[in-house]
């Protein structure tokens, strides 16, 4: 089993619509969670940078963490095309020496 | 734009080759990662440095090496190229030592081993 999973895509939905997009992960110490959107042959940028169980919202964007069933998901409200991009989920344990661990990405498409 | 500058952008060589890639962290940024990115491998970390010190390293080969500079820049060098050496590869710098920091990527230097 990876150490992070994600919903592979690829994902093609109207303009307007919820997107959801999902991440599991097996290491109980991730307490770090990011989402991250990259556009093709561009470097990820960072959307979202959560910490623990819970929800963050920035916009249209909303970062949910259930620590209990090592899942995390993003949401885009009012997907618009400019979203059309691969997302990629990150987590880190925080402790020294660890380092990040990416998702494999999810590729969305918004259709006009 | 993130503030990471990456050089080049792109690289062709032949197999057996041997490279360097540079990176330019942000304006006061410590920590310099660097990922590899092909198509069916996702993003891979490969070396993490922290002020000039080398902090962890993740599935990186032998053939490749990675130095941070007194001015806190990076230069991943790939040698005995292989095709299949042939990817993205991003740097990626944050402030602190990358317990819990968010990084911050850089364009890409786009590697094409023929």
């Amino acid at each position: 089993q990876k150490e992070v999973e994600q919903d592979p895509g690829p994902l093609s939905v109207p303009e307007g619509a919820i997107v959801s997009l999902n991440c599991t992960y097996s290491n109980s110490a991730f307490q770090y969670f990011m989402w991250y959107r990259q556009y093709s042959r561009k470097g990820p940028e960072l959307l979202m940078y959560t910490y623990s169980s819970g929800n963050k919202e920035d916009g249209r964007f909303t970062a949910q963490v259930d620590k209990s069933s090592k899942y995390i998901s993003l949401f885009i409200r009012d997907s618009q095309p400019s979203d059309s991009a691969t997302y990629l989920c990150a987590m880190s344990a925080g402790n020294y020496g660890q380092n990040f661990v990416f998702g494999p990405g999810t590729r969305l498409s918004v259709l006009p | 734009d993130s503030g990471v500058t990456q050089t080049p952008k792109h690289l062709i060589t032949a197999t057996g080759q041997r490279v360097t890639l540079r990176c330019s962290p942000r304006s006061g940024d410590l920590s310099v990662y660097w990922y590899q990115q092909s198509l069916d491998q996702g993003l891979q970390f490969l070396i993490h440095y922290y002020n000039g010190e080398e902090r962890a390293k993740g599935n990186i080969l032998e053939r490749f090496s990675a130095q941070q500079f007194p001015d806190l820049h990076s230069e991943l060098n790939l040698s005995s190229l292989e095709l299949g050496d042939s990817a993205l590869y991003f740097c990626a710098s944050s402030v602190r030592d990358g317990r819990a920091d968010t990084q911050y990527f850089g364009p890409g230097t786009r590697l094409t081993v023929l």
